[in-house]
């Protein structure tokens, strides 16, 4: 099973800002398939980038991701106040399980 | 638009059974090309997938090891639903159980669409 570490825990930021989190695997993901969440409280997460680097349907240019192998990152050009919540990798390889990181939380500074 | 309707108690006694129906509008069950999974969510072991139902001409599960022994999921073509039976609950149990649909082709474990959360407690 692939563990996911997700770093930092906890990032206090103002609107505007740039943000880049980080999601180290265990191991090679394959294909790197490597997706991201962002969560509120009280919702369900929602998927915001697969494979990687794509985004989802009508996920604002503004989130983009990379990374390859065992290193990945999830950048916020500039964040609105919409963004502040809790951020999730999760690897997407052929066959299960299909396991997550433990989360980043962006807070307003 | 797919849209998934989650019911289910909130409430569970130990060693009871845990029983939670997720309603599919905007596609099918039996889409021959999409999965329907389980996941939950807890502080102790965070975001957990743990297993799902789709159909390739049959039927199909995949289970997460943690759970194999106790889960159930089982598709309902003619409600356009698929149900989440896990056996022999524990409070280790407790969590927001969320359905969610994978995505088609090589983004079958892509989870695009999300049920709205039904938070268990297992407890006399």
């Amino acid at each position: 099973e692939i563990v996911l570490t997700q770093s930092p825990g906890t990032l206090s930021l103002s609107p505007g800002e740039r943000v880049t989190l980080s999601c180290r695997a265990s191991q090679s993901v394959t294909s790197n398939y490597l997706a991201w969440y962002q969560q509120k409280p009280g919702q369900a997460p929602r998927l915001l980038i697969y494979g990687a680097s794509s985004r989802a349907t009508g996920i604002p240019d503004r989130f983009s991701g990379s990374g390859f192998g065992t290193d990945f990152t999830l950048t916020i050009s500039r964040l609105e106040p919409e963004d502040f919540a809790v951020y999730f990798c999760q690897q997407h390889g052929p066959a299960p399980p299909w396991t997550f990181g433990q989360g980043t939380k962006v807070e307003i500074k | 638009q797919v849209q998934l309707q989650q019911s289910g108690p909130g409430l569970v006694k130990p060693s009871q059974t845990l029983s939670l129906t997720c309603a599919i509008s905007g596609d099918s069950v039996s889409s021959n090309g999409a999965a329907w999974n389980w996941i939950r969510q807890s502080p102790s072991r965070g975001l957990e997938w743990l297993g799902r139902t789709y159909y390739r001409s049959k039927w199909y599960n995949d289970y997460a090891v943690s759970v194999k022994s106790r889960i159930i999921i089982n598709p309902d073509t003619s409600k356009n639903q698929f149900a989440l039976q896990l056996n022999s609950v524990t409070p280790e149990d407790t969590a927001v159980y969320y359905c969610a649909k994978g995505g088609r082709g090589p983004m079958v474990s892509v989870f695009d669409f999300w049920g709205q959360g039904t938070p268990v407690t297992v407890s006399s």
